[in-house]
């Protein structure tokens, strides 16, 4: 079956511009992540959902970044107003929510702020 | 708190060595995963192995082996000789005891070149 697919592949945004990155988890994942990687560093929690509850949001870095899975499948980062440091690769993850399940990561989202 | 530490930044080998890459981790939860993912220069993040916290026995798959030592806090993969594919940046995770609900942790990646 079809991975993670996120979209779009890369995005560039000028700074204080709003940006919604799409998440396509695999189906009948319960579970889906968000992390952010910034250049040579490794990803970093951002928020979990299992289906359309948003059960951790404690990654997100301030109240411009914004996530919602309103039917349980999609969901969608947003990041208002841009700024510079906001640049990195957004990486989702879907998984089973049980005992050894392992989170499949899609290709990652790469985000430039001018 | 979980921390995850890969105190190697960059390793340059030569095809056909042998590389070990270090992962020492620390969590206060008795029950954990143990991940080891690779990044090739596309970009996305290719699982290579779990292992439960209840299980110290080392594994070994084709050219890769991993060596899980509680005492230590450690879980250390090693590449036995190596080839210009294995070229990429690593990084070792810890997740808590639900590994399909919970955040991992990662470290910060080792990079690893590979050259023919």
């Amino acid at each position: 079956g079809a991975g993670v697919s996120q979209s779009p592949r890369y995005k560039v945004a000028k700074r204080g511009q709003d940006v919604a990155l799409r998440c396509d988890p695999i189906s009948g994942h319960v579970s889906l992540f968000w992390y952010q990687q910034a250049l040579g560093q490794g990803p970093e929690f951002l928020t979990y959902f299992q289906n359309e509850a948003q059960l951790d949001k404690s990654g997100l870095p301030s109240d411009r970044f914004f996530a919602e899975r309103p039917e349980g499948s999609v969901s969608t980062l947003k990041i208002q107003r841009t700024q510079q440091e906001d640049s990195a690769v957004y990486l989702c993850a879907s998984s089973l929510p049980r005992d050894y399940g392992e989170q499949f990561f899609g290709p990652g989202t790469r985000l430039t702020v001018l | 708190a979980q921390k995850v530490t890969q105190a190697q930044t960059e390793i340059s080998v030569v095809e056909k060595e042998d590389v070990t890459l270090d992962c020492v981790y620390e969590t206060r939860d008795t029950t954990y995963y143990l991940f080891w993912y690779k990044q090739p220069p596309s970009g996305e993040l290719v699982f290579l192995i779990r292992r439960n916290s209840f299980d110290e026995q080392n594994e070994i798959s084709g050219r890769y082996s991993w060596n899980f030592q509680k005492s230590t806090s450690s879980f250390n993969f090693t590449i036995t000789a190596s080839q210009v594919v294995d070229s990429a940046v690593y990084f070792c995770a810890l997740s808590g005891s639900n590994s399909g609900n919970t955040p991992l942790v990662f470290g910060k990646g080792t990079r690893l070149s590979v050259i023919a």
